[in-house]
C-alpha cells in the first residue's frame, strides 16, 4: 500500500510552546489529508480535513486558532498545536488520501505522533 | 452518516479463522464498508473495503450480506501478530473524493497461541 510517514513520531514540550506536526505522502499525491487525535483507551476523532491549497475544514468543537492546518503541497500537511497545555497531550495521527486509481478512495495512516506537554 | 456496531472484544485461537461482525443497518446505497485495524500506539493500517460484493485480498475477506446491513471480516488464519482493535466504518462520501472516516469504538481481537 501507499506509505504516509508522520514527523515526529515522539515529541516533550513545555506548557506554553507550540509544536509541529509534518505529515508527507512518500509516493503519492494526496489532494486531501486528515487529522485526527487519540486519548488513551479511546477511539479515533477526526479534528479536520486538509485540502491541498486551501482551508481546512474543521470538526465541531475542534479549535482551529489551536490547531493550525496547512496543506501547502500535494504531499505535504502541517498540524500546529499552538500555545500547548497539558490536556492537549494526546496521540495525533494524519492520513492521506490516495488519488492512484488502483487504490483510490482508500486512506493511508501515518506512524502517528505522541504528544506530551509539561 | 450510517453508523456501524461490533462487538468489544473477541478471542479467536492461533491458526484458526477469526470472523469479525459488523453491523451497519442505516448503510446508503452509495456508500463503501471499510475495515482497517490498529496494533497498539500505531496508526490505523488499511485492510479491505466493499459495496456489496464479497471480497478478498492478501490480507482477509469481506462479506457482505445480500440487504448490505451487516458483513463479516474473515481473517483465515490468525497469528499472534493480528491482535488489534478492528474497526468496521462506513464511509462518508466528499464529493467524489472518498471522505471522512468516522471511527467507532471497534472489536479488540485477542489471538491466543
Amino acid at each position: 500500500g501507499a506509505v504516509v510517514s508522520q514527523h515526529p513520531s515522539w515529541v516533550i514540550c513545555k506548557s506554553g510552546t507550540s509544536v509541529k506536526i509534518e505529515c508527507r505522502s512518500l509516493d503519492f499525491q494526496a489532494t486531501t489529508m486528515f487529522w485526527y487525535r487519540q486519548f488513551p483507551k479511546q477511539s479515533l476523532m477526526l479534528m479536520a480535513t486538509s485540502n491541498e491549497g486551501s482551508k481546512a475544514t474543521y470538526e465541531q468543537g475542534v479549535e482551529k486558532d489551536k490547531f493550525l492546518i496547512n496543506h501547502a503541497s500535494l504531499t505535504l500537511s502541517t498540524l500546529t498545536v499552538t500555545s500547548a497545555h497539558p490536556e492537549d497531550s494526546s496521540f495525533y495521527i494524519c492520513s492521506a488520501e490516495t488519488t492512484l486509481r488502483r487504490s483510490k478512495n482508500i486512506q493511508y495512516f501515518g506512524a502517528g505522533t505522541r504528544l506530551s506537554v509539561l | 452518516d450510517a453508523k456501524t456496531t461490533q462487538p468489544p472484544s473477541m478471542d479467536c485461537a492461533e491458526g484458526r479463522a477469526a470472523n469479525l461482525p459488523c453491523n451497519h443497518s442505516t448503510i446508503s446505497g452509495n456508500e463503501y464498508v471499510y475495515w482497517y485495524r490498529q496494533i497498539h500506539s500505531q496508526g490505523p493500517q488499511y485492510i479491505i473495503h466493499g459495496l456489496k460484493n464479497n471480497e478478498t485480498n492478501e490480507m482477509a475477506s469481506l462479506i457482505i450480506t445480500e440487504d448490505r446491513k451487516s458483513s463479516t471480516l474473515i481473517l483465515p488464519h490468525a497469528t499472534l501478530r493480528d491482535t488489534a482493535v478492528y474497526y468496521c466504518i462506513v464511509r462518508v462520501s466528499l464529493y467524489n473524493q472518498g471522505g471522512k472516516l468516522i471511527f467507532g469504538q471497534g472489536t479488540e481481537l485477542s489471538v491466543k497461541p
